[in-house]
């Protein structure tokens, strides 16, 4: 099945500064890959997708990138907020089949 | 909010116990999604179901079970067999675009 690494598992950044965080997958016929935001005691909310037929998506703040050769993904947060800690998950999806999600980055903004 | 409710919100179990986490949905989603989260391991799939009366075993089915008997419901089944059953259990839906609603969560608890 699917196999989705996720790096790294903490980071830590000062407000303003730009955050990274990185995935690779393993299924070649991955097509869908989205990221979702999980505050502490709450249910991960869908943050930014992005399908295989794309290179990079943006909303705002938030960026993903998307190398289908490579198999590899990133979400890019820039201008970083105390509001953005929270742990962030990469998943990657077969269509017809279950997402398959990284095993999550929690990132720390500190003032 | 957010269509879909897991209940109960918090949960306890004896040894030998099998007990039943309910998810509802209705937003319509013919998907329905049961995720385990551990400290550090991410979100595992423990079972998904694209349609009603159909499902399939994720990567760590062993020693749980599920129905599908309805299109709104995925009630998920914890059994003795389980050894180690004290998580956080998601249920998720899943729309025709592959995006992924979450329940707001179950912490099941042994005692």
């Amino acid at each position: 099945g699917e196999n989705v690494e996720q790096h790294p598992s903490t980071l830590s950044v000062q407000e303003g500064d730009s955050a990274v965080i990185k995935c690779t997958y393993s299924d070649s016929a991955s097509n869908y890959f989205p990221w979702y935001k999980q505050e502490l005691g709450k249910r991960p909310q869908l943050i930014i997708d992005i399908r295989s037929n794309v290179g990079e998506k943006k909303d705002q703040r938030i960026a993903v990138t998307l190398n289908k050769t490579a198999k590899h993904f990133s979400l890019h947060i820039t201008e970083t907020q105390p509001e953005d800690s929270a742990v962030y998950f990469c998943a990657a999806m077969v269509s017809g089949y279950a997402l398959n999600f990284g095993k999550g980055t929690s990132l720390l903004v500190t003032p | 909010d957010g269509g879909i409710t897991q209940s109960p919100k918090y949960l306890f179990r004896k040894e030998g116990q099998n007990v039943t986490l309910s998810c509802e949905q209705n937003l319509n989603h013919d998907a329905m999604y049961w995720y385990r989260q551990d400290p550090g391991q991410g979100l595992r799939l423990i079972y998904y179901s694209q349609i009603v009366n159909d499902f399939q075993k994720g990567d760590i089915a062993e020693g749980y079970s599920v129905s599908r008997e309805k299109k709104e419901s995925f009630p998920l089944t914890v059994t003795s067999a389980q050894k180690n059953p004290t998580a956080f259990y998601l249920c998720a839906s899943c729309s025709g675009q592959g995006e992924a609603f979450f329940g707001q969560g179950t912490r099941l608890t042994v005692v």
